[in-house]
């Protein structure tokens, strides 16, 4: 599977769109790109995912570049309930994988 | 649906001792996993199943157990416990349907070993 490299922090304004970006070079034409955030001990929890179009849902929005070797979610306007860890992982469509989590994106949303 | 739960939620282990953390999902998934949290750092992947009565290792078994008699649990035994077990443990559960692959996390079992 592709690895992928994440910023280890970002700060974003409240009401503020927060862009989180991840490198994911060697990903190949079948490998889907997904995201998760972990809030403050909590178990992570599923927000979107994509293969090559840009994907929107009632959480995030997910931009994937044209050569698919890097994509951003897109928080449009922050709260700070958002402040957690986010985790891009890219894995392939069908059957069980085991995914890696690394560290992720500590995102800080500042009053 | 209750989801994935855990229990217990925490845990005060002496080295030696044995445990199981219990994992229970309600929503029919055929996946499960247990993963392992240290300050810091991102979650690691202890054992996993496909199924009932299949399972299998993954980045970090040594010194835990899994067993899958149904669908719906999916127990974590520590053998004897040690320091370096000291960490908070998540169990996932998940399906793959085409392109979907969204696991579900229960609220996590924060274990001590001193």
């Amino acid at each position: 599977d592709a690895k992928t490299t994440q910023p280890t922090s970002m700060d974003c304004a409240e009401g503020r769109a927060a862009n989180l970006p991840c490198n994911h070079s060697t990903i190949s034409g079948n490998e889907y790109v997904y995201w998760y955030r972990q809030i403050h001990s909590q178990g992570p929890q599923y927000i979107i995912h994509g293969l090559k179009n840009n994907e929107t849902n009632e959480m995030a929005s997910l931009i994937i570049t044209e050569d698919r070797k890097s994509s951003t979610l897109i928080l449009p306007h922050a709260t700070l309930r958002d402040t957690a860890v986010y985790y891009c992982i890219v894995r392939h469509s069908g059957g069980y994988q085991k995914v890696t989590f690394g560290i992720g994106t500590k995102l800080q949303v500042i009053p | 649906n209750a989801g994935v739960t855990q229990t217990p939620k925490f845990q005060v282990l002496k080295t030696g001792q044995s445990m199981t953390l219990q994992c229970a999902q309600d929503m029919n998934h055929e996946y499960m996993s247990w993963y392992r949290q240290d300050p810091g750092m991102g979650l690691r992947l202890i054992h996993y199943s496909v199924g009932a009565g299949i399972t299998d290792q993954g980045e970090v078994p040594n010194g835990y157990n899994v067993s899958r008699s149904t669908t719906e649990d999916f127990p974590l035994r520590l053998l004897s416990a040690a320091p370096s077990q000291t960490s908070v443990y998540f169990c996932a559960s998940s399906y793959s349907r085409g392109a979907t692959y969204e696991q579900y996390f229960g609220p996590g079992t924060r274990l001590t070993v001193t």
